[in-house]
């Protein structure tokens, strides 16, 4: 079974950091770019960052470059954000999500929720 | 790069049909047939609906369909269905210094 599953999630003050993971399963991990899409609360789909399948490709939206890396461990099938220098902006449900032909997202994880608040 | 345009709300009756716009530019949706359709029911991830303008994913209704002329990608669900009532989200491929931008959501409601 195909899937993706969130975790490190969390309450953190501004200025603050915390690094989420993605496992994944059910499918070659290493075949496929991913990405990070986040929803702050009651607004759209934002999309975050992207990764290569190898990790040598990656971007940021604007909103989190300099602040926010992305990275992988395809031994491990997993998917990583850390986020440093948290603001109250970046308050969302934060989901992974496999990225197929065409910048199509077809597996996407149940999200982990990021609040940040002093 | 700012978000694709979609109508904040469309509404139907069971049975009808509804289309939902989304509007970008050369440099995103009218330049590539890269758009994709997400449908998300409240608390609950994004699940891909449409992909490469009008293609589904195996598993999706053929109620929905997706089209696309110029500028704007339209997602067309017919038959309208108590259960379609979801938020919906257009994104595409972008030439811009980021690869993928979204639309800013639609909120389908069925009378």
């Amino acid at each position: 079974q195909v899937q993706l599953v969130e975790s490190g999630g969390g309450l953190v003050k501004p200025g603050g950091s915390l690094r989420l993971s993605c496992a994944a399963s059910g499918f070659t991990f290493s075949d496929y770019y991913m990405s990070w899409i986040r929803q702050a609360p009651g607004k759209g789909l934002e999309w975050v960052s992207y990764i290569s399948s190898s990790g040598s490709t990656i971007y940021y939206a604007d909103s989190v470059k300099g602040r926010f890396t992305i990275s992988r461990d395809n031994a491990k099938n997993s998917l990583y954000l850390q986020m440093n220098s948290l603001r109250a902006e970046d308050t969302a449900v934060y989901y992974c999500a496999r990225v197929g032909i065409a910048s199509r997202m077809d597996v996407w994880g149940q999200g982990t929720t990021v609040t940040v608040s002093s | 790069q700012s978000a694709l345009t979609q109508p904040a709300s469309v509404s139907g009756s069971p049975g009808q049909s509804i289309t939902i716009s989304c509007t970008g530019t050369s440099s995103d949706v009218g330049g590539y047939n890269y758009v994709s359709w997400y449908q998300q029911h409240p608390g609950k991830a994004p699940k891909l609906m449409i992909y490469e303008v009008s293609n589904r994913p195996s598993g999706v209704s053929n109620r929905f369909s997706g089209s696309k002329s110029g500028n704007t990608a339209s997602l067309t669900i017919s038959g309208l269905q108590a259960e379609d009532e979801a938020d919906y989200y257009c994104s595409s491929y972008t030439s811009s210094s980021i690869p993928l931008v979204f639309g800013t959501g639609t909120k389908v409601t069925v009378l």
